[in-house]
Formats: C-alpha cells, structure tokens, sequence
C-alpha cells in the first residue's frame, strides 16, 4: 500500500530564507505525487503535482518540487519564503483513485 | 466558476445523535470524494463516489458511517449514533475525471464537534 512521510511536523524559516518541506513516498506502483497547501479554516490548495512527465515541477506562488525516484523523495522547495506562505502543506500520494496523504508540516515565517 | 461547497461550516452535536453533512461539488465533476481530517493529522479517505455508485467505501471507520449520491451531484455524509471519537474536519472533494493524476478540488471543510 501507498505511504507518505513527512519528516518536521514544525518547519520555521526566516522571511526571505529557503524552504524545505520534506517527503517520502512508498508506492508499489510509479506514484502521482502532490503537493497541498491549507490556511487556517480552509480547505486543500493544490501547489503541485507530479504525473510522470518532468521530473522538476513547478507551481503557485513560486513553490517547485522534485521527484526523485531513487529516493522516492518528493521534497518542496521555495527560493525565498514570505510571510504568506505561513500554512501547513501536505504530500500526498495516489492509491487507485484516492489520495493519501502525510501528516503535514506547519511552516512558520519569521520576520 | 464555484468551487466545492460544503453545508454546515460547523456542526456540534451531543453524543449519540446523527447528523448529516452535505457537499456540492464542482459542476460537472463526476467525481466525488469524503475526507476525515483529525486533528494533528492529514486527511484520510473515507468513500468514493463516481456518479451515483460508491466505487470504494473502504475508508468508512464502521456501519455508523454512510453517504449518497442520488443523481450525481450533491453528496450527503451520514454518521449514526455520534461519539466523541467523530470529532474532526470533513472534507470533500471532486475531480473532472477519475484517472489518478486528476486534480481535487477540495472544499473547506465541515467541522463536527460531538460533546
């Protein structure tokens, strides 16, 4: 069955430092991978998703994520962190047409 | 357009009464799918509707659980006999198709509260 891991439940970065959000994956099959974003008393934001095409995926707000299959990473990366990315992001994986997701990682931002 | 809807916001019922949450998906998503959010944790599956038909419920925790789809639109989560151990997010979500790289769309969620 499919598994995601999400290594730091507490993530703080300073404004203007790199994020990293970590994520392993256990897939027995080639895995679809995502990437959400949740603000306080608000629903799932897709950022990303990987769906076999290239490996380096690029999405919203500046935030990008690459797929590694010899890790079975799928680490999130953003440049420069600002204030609003302040939220909690989750890695997901599919199982058959549902998702599984990890535990989530709150991000902090500090000024 | 809008996106998924999900009635109430909030819902704080006594122990051992039902309820019944409500979800109205994008227009003309096929897909539709329950999510159970606890706190401190990520969303876990709970049923899986295409069209009318649940094709998965494998996620529902027990018989206490059930949800509908009459016409393949609005989906309705029914919990029997609530217990405290019910208390979480219900999220909903839907997509435009039903192969695995699929986008959800998820709404923002029904907060149950059992006392």
């Amino acid at each position: 069955a499919q598994s995601v891991t999400q290594l730091g439940s507490h993530v703080s970065v300073s404004e203007g430092a790199l994020v990293l959000l970590r994520c392993n994956y256990s897939s027995s099959v080639p895995p679809y991978l995502f990437w959400y974003v949740q603000y306080p008393n608000q629903g799932l934001q897709l950022l990303l998703k990987y769906t076999s095409a290239a490996t380096l995926v690029k999405g919203i707000n500046g935030f990008e994520a690459e797929f590694k299959k010899s890790e079975t990473s799928f680490h999130l990366t953003k440049p420069s962190a600002h204030m609003s990315d302040a939220a909690e992001y989750f890695c997901a994986v599919t199982y058959g047409n549902k998702l599984v997701f990890g535990a989530g990682t709150i991000l902090r931002v500090k000024s | 357009g809008a996106g998924v809807s999900q009635t109430p916001s909030n819902k704080v019922t006594e122990k051992g009464k039902y309820v019944e949450l409500r979800c109205d998906p994008i227009s003309g998503h096929t897909a539709l799918y329950w999510y159970r959010q606890s706190l401190g944790q990520g969303p876990e599956f709970l049923i899986y509707f295409q069209g009318t038909g649940a094709a998965d419920d494998s996620g529902l925790p027990n018989d206490r659980f059930f949800a509908v789809r009459p016409e393949g639109s609005v989906s309705t989560l029914k919990i029997q006999r609530t217990e405290r151990g019910d208390s979480a997010v219900y999220l909903c979500a839907s997509s435009g198709g039903t192969g695995s790289s699929y986008e959800q769309y998820f709404g923002p969620g029904t907060r149950l509260t059992v006392t």
